[in-house]
């Protein structure tokens, strides 16, 4: 059965801090991998990595996939408090398949 | 730019009830998903329309229809309701395949 799981589950860092958010991923004919973050209710997307190796860059955020190791990571640099939030990483399956697989997410929390 | 839409932000029914959700996706994307997402857990995935058929479905009994309009809109519909069905249910849509999703603030939906 196709899973995705993150780790930690959850994270409790300083302003200014670094900090790296971990997802593994097995997934059928995988073709995509996605980082979501979820503050209250919608999640925002952030991130959409479908070859390995290329870092994805978004301001203090980056992202790379492993597709060796079946992987990906989220760094967050110099960590805001409006970072804080639940960030979800989902994969994609291949041709026929329209679902996204999310995990449970990873719950981070930065304090002033 | 109207974002995906979804109504109600909250509902309250008891045990046995029928409820109805609705969403109206991004202005330009006509695929709708809907995902439920319980208290501490990732976005499971229900099922998505295109063209007004539903195209896939995920593990959820037969319980949970949709339906989607002419207009690309859509509706969830859960019937006999159970607890368990308390959940933040989701609507996303995306424009094309292998795109990611855009997600509505969803509706909290309490079983009692």
């Amino acid at each position: 059965e196709d899973k995705v799981v993150q780790s930690p589950l959850s994270l409790v860092v300083h302003e200014g801090d670094t900090v790296t958010l971990n997802c593994s991923y097995e997934v059928t004919n995988f073709r995509s991998l996605l980082w979501y973050k979820q503050e209250k209710k919608a999640p925002t997307f952030l991130f959409m990595l479908t070859s390995s190796g290329i870092e994805k860059k978004s301001g203090r955020l980056s992202s790379i996939l492993d597709k060796k190791e079946l992987s990906s990571i989220l760094n967050i640099t110099a960590t805001q408090t409006g970072d804080s939030a639940i960030y979800l990483c989902a994969g994609a399956g291949g041709s026929g398949t329209y679902k996204y697989i999310f995990g449970t997410g990873t719950r981070l929390k930065v304090l002033a | 730019d109207a974002g995906v839409t979804q109504s109600p932000t909250h509902l309250i029914k008891t045990r046995g009830q029928q409820v109805t959700l609705r969403c109206s996706p991004k202005s330009g994307h006509d695929t709708v998903s809907w995902y439920q997402q319980a208290l501490g857990q990732g976005p499971q995935f229900i099922f998505q329309y295109y063209e007004e058929e539903e195209r896939q479905r995920g593990n959820f009994p037969d319980r949970f229809s949709g339906h989607q309009f002419p207009n690309y809109s859509s509706e969830l519909n859960v019937n006999a309701l159970l607890l368990g069905d308390s959940a933040l249910y989701l609507c996303a849509s995306s424009a094309v395949y292998n795109s990611p999703l855009h997600f509505g603030n969803g509706t909290r939906l309490t079983v009692t």
